[in-house]
């Protein structure tokens, strides 16, 4: 069966420090996979999305970036955090298909002080 | 702005209860998905119904589309506490993009 793996679960990082999240997918393969960030109390905004190796979709300009090195890894990355930063980061997985259904990992939690 | 908007924003019931939520898009569609989230979690899939569908049950859940209206319903029946959640509803547009788009969200809150 598929899974989908996010870490840190949790992460605390002063202002203008780099961050690196990465999310990694099993048991399937050439996936599509997205980043989104959920402020407290809202909805999802989804920041990138990947259609293949090397291949990122920007939704939203910001002070991050994403990178897919390999098939089933998704990684979110920034230079220089801002305090706008802090949130709740979640990755997905689907696979085109009949049902085309949408997985999500569990998430981090990134506190920006 | 956001293609699903779920309605009521906030549902307090007590356990046993039936919970309805709604959620309504602006565009056509090819699918819509349903999503519960626990407080500090990731999404958990509950139901994906496609635009020629009109309704899906699973467990207690029971999912409704309604594509003249641009809505879909989600029944909980005979709540638990451990309903108690954020439900989400998703939509990928009939363009073929297989980007979802979430709305704001029902919070519930089902009491002992």
């Amino acid at each position: 069966s598929q899974t989908i793996h996010q870490w840190p679960a949790t992460l605390v990082q002063p202002v203008g420090s780099p961050l690196s999240l990465e999310c990694t997918v099993e048991g399937t393969s050439n996936p599509n996979l997205y980043w989104y960030r959920q402020a407290a109390g809202r909805g999802l905004q989804l920041l990138f999305y990947s259609v293949g190796i090397g291949q990122i979709s920007s939704e939203v300009p910001q002070n991050l970036s994403a990178s897919r090195p390999q098939d089933r890894q998704f990684i979110l990355s920034s230079k220089k955090l801002l305090l706008s930063d802090s949130g709740f980061y979640l990755c997905a997985w689907r696979v085109l298909s009949s049902y085309n259904e949408q997985f999500f990992g569990p998430g981090t939690r990134l506190t920006v002080l | 702005s956001q293609q699903g908007e779920e309605d009521p924003q906030a549902l307090s019931i007590q356990e046993g209860e039936n919970a309805t939520m709604n959620c309504s898009y602006k565009t056509s569609i090819n699918n819509l998905q349903w999503y519960r989230q626990n407080s500090g979690r990731g999404l958990v899939h509950l139901i994906l119904i496609r635009s020629n569908e009109r309704e899906k049950h699973s467990g207690r859940l029971r999912v409704t589309l309604d594509t003249s209206k641009k809505s879909s319903s989600l029944l909980i029946t005979a709540s638990r506490a451990a309903d108690t959640a954020s439900y989400f509803c998703a939509t990928d547009g009939s363009g073929g993009s297989y980007i979802p788009t979430f709305g704001r969200g029902t919070s519930l809150i089902v009491h002992p």
